[in-house]
């Protein structure tokens, strides 16, 4: 069954420090998300790309963050400068259309020290 | 701006009951609304997805309502099963062509019982 692929499962970073968290969505979908789940708190969106641009973003997704499709099959997200509060969960999610099911990875947990 | 609530937050049942499990939402101008399963430090898990014009969706043991006018959606599961411990979250994905993003509720931690 096709499923979205999140690299690597756990990254430990010093604050103010860059990282890129990596996706492969399911291979026929054109909409990507990027979500992110504080320990305790709900799961909040960040992001949603198609057709190699950004078309949503939430008020957490300011200039330390950016997204990127590089190539045919990845969707990263960078954060420039992490900060303590960046500690989360990560989740990658696909759709095929617009407002269809989304499926989500298996998150990435960073953790900045 | 759309809030989303779960109750209870936590639920414990024995194995064998059947349960409801409640998701309520501020504004009814939604596109659909989709039921997750979360297990422990894992991915979410897509249970139901429910378009703003259907009432019920079922796949094997769970079914999910969704009345939309009174901001409402339940899960219900039948014969609860100790493998279906988890938190299941609620999320509501807002008007058509308005938005692309999933609204969650902060979601109810069940656990079965052998």
């Amino acid at each position: 069954e096709p499923e979205v692929t999140q690299t690597p499962s756990h990254q430990v970073t010093q604050m103010g420090q860059e990282v890129i968290l990596r996706c492969v969505p399911i291979s026929n979908h054109l909409y990507f998300y990027w979500y992110r789940q504080i320990l305790g708190q709900k799961v909040e969106f960040l992001v949603s790309f198609y057709n190699n641009e950004i078309s949503e973003k939430s008020e957490i997704f300011d200039d330390q963050f950016s997204v990127e499709r590089p190539d045919g099959s990845n969707f990263t997200l960078k954060i420039r400068s992490t900060k303590l509060e960046d500690s989360a969960m990560y989740f990658c999610a696909s759709s095929d259309r617009v407002n269809t099911e989304a499926f989500f990875g298996q998150g990435t947990r960073l953790t900045v020290v | 701006k759309q809030e989303v609530t779960q109750i209870p937050a936590a639920l414990s049942v024995p194995e064998g009951e059947n349960l409801v499990l409640n998701c309520s939402f501020t504004d009814s101008a939604i596109y659909n609304l989709q039921w997750f399963r979360q297990d422990p430090g894992k991915g979410l898990t897509s249970l139901l997805l429910i378009q703003s014009s259907q009432r019920e969706q079922t796949s094997g043991r769970l079914n999910a309502s969704l009345d939309k006018s009174s901001g409402r959606s339940t899960l219900y599961i039948a014969a609860s099963q100790p493998g279906d411990s988890a938190t299941y979250l609620c999320a509501v994905r807002l008007g058509w062509g308005g938005s692309e993003k999933l609204v969650f509720g902060k979601g109810t931690k069940l656990t079965v019982n052998p």
